[in-house]
């Protein structure tokens, strides 16, 4: 069974940094991209960022881009949102998903909160 | 700056069928863009019915269609159920490695 694990979420001060987590089993990690992707409390998906199988390319929103950084650790099965500078707007559930080979994201994390607040 | 368009909100008789569609505000949506759909009740994490235009995912009940109308990429529900009451997500990948979600479309069941 797939599984997606996020955690590293809380309460951060603006400008502060933190790093999210995601472990993943049931499947090669190795073998798939993985993406972050972000929610507003009762406001819409957001894609943040993605990490193809090796983690030799990434790509980031532009909201997010020079300030966060995507990366995994194969050995360890697990994905990494590093989030520095951090802005109230970056407060949101941050779900990591596995992509689909499709260009699409079949599985879901349950989610770690992120408040950015002082 | 091209937009994706989703009906901000949608309802549907129970056991009736209901289109859900996808757009932009500039140019068609075509199965280029691998559009695909999710579908996700408060609190939870959202769950993956499409992609790649029309592929369900595992487990997803042929109910749940997608294909491209026209322009825009377009979910369809058949025979509507009380707990298809959800929120539901286009997502378009865009290329060079980046992807946009919809605002999502608000579907009641009554």
């Amino acid at each position: 069974e797939v599984q997606l694990v996020e955690s590293g979420g809380g309460l951060v001060q603006p400008g502060g940094s933190l790093r999210l987590s995601c472990a993943a089993s049931g499947f090669t990690f190795s073998d798939y991209l993985m993406h972050w992707v972000r929610q507003v409390p009762g406001k819409g998906l957001v894609w943040v960022s993605r990490i193809n199988s090796d983690g030799s390319a990434t790509s980031y929103a532009d909201s997010v881009k020079g300030r966060f950084t995507i990366s995994r650790d194969n050995a360890k099965n697990t994905l990494y949102l590093q989030m520095n500078s951090l802005r109230a707007e970056d407060t949101a559930v941050y779900y990591c998903a596995r992509d689909s080979t499709w260009n699409a994201f079949d599985y879901w994390g349950q989610g770690t909160l992120l408040t950015v607040s002082s | 700056q091209t937009v994706m368009t989703q009906e901000p909100s949608l309802s549907v008789s129970p056991g009736g069928r209901v289109t859900l569609t996808c757009g932009l505000t500039s140019g068609s949506v075509s199965t280029s863009y691998y559009p695909s759909w999710y579908q996700q009740t408060p609190g939870r994490a959202p769950r993956t019915l499409i992609y790649s235009t029309s592929i369900r995912s595992s487990g997803v009940p042929d109910r749940f269609s997608g294909s491209i109308l026209g322009n825009k990429a377009a979910l369809t529900i058949a025979g509507a159920q009380a707990d298809d009451e959800s929120d539901y997500y286009c997502a378009l990948y865009m290329g060079s490695g980046n992807w946009v979600f919809g605002g999502g479309t608000q579907l009641t069941v009554l």
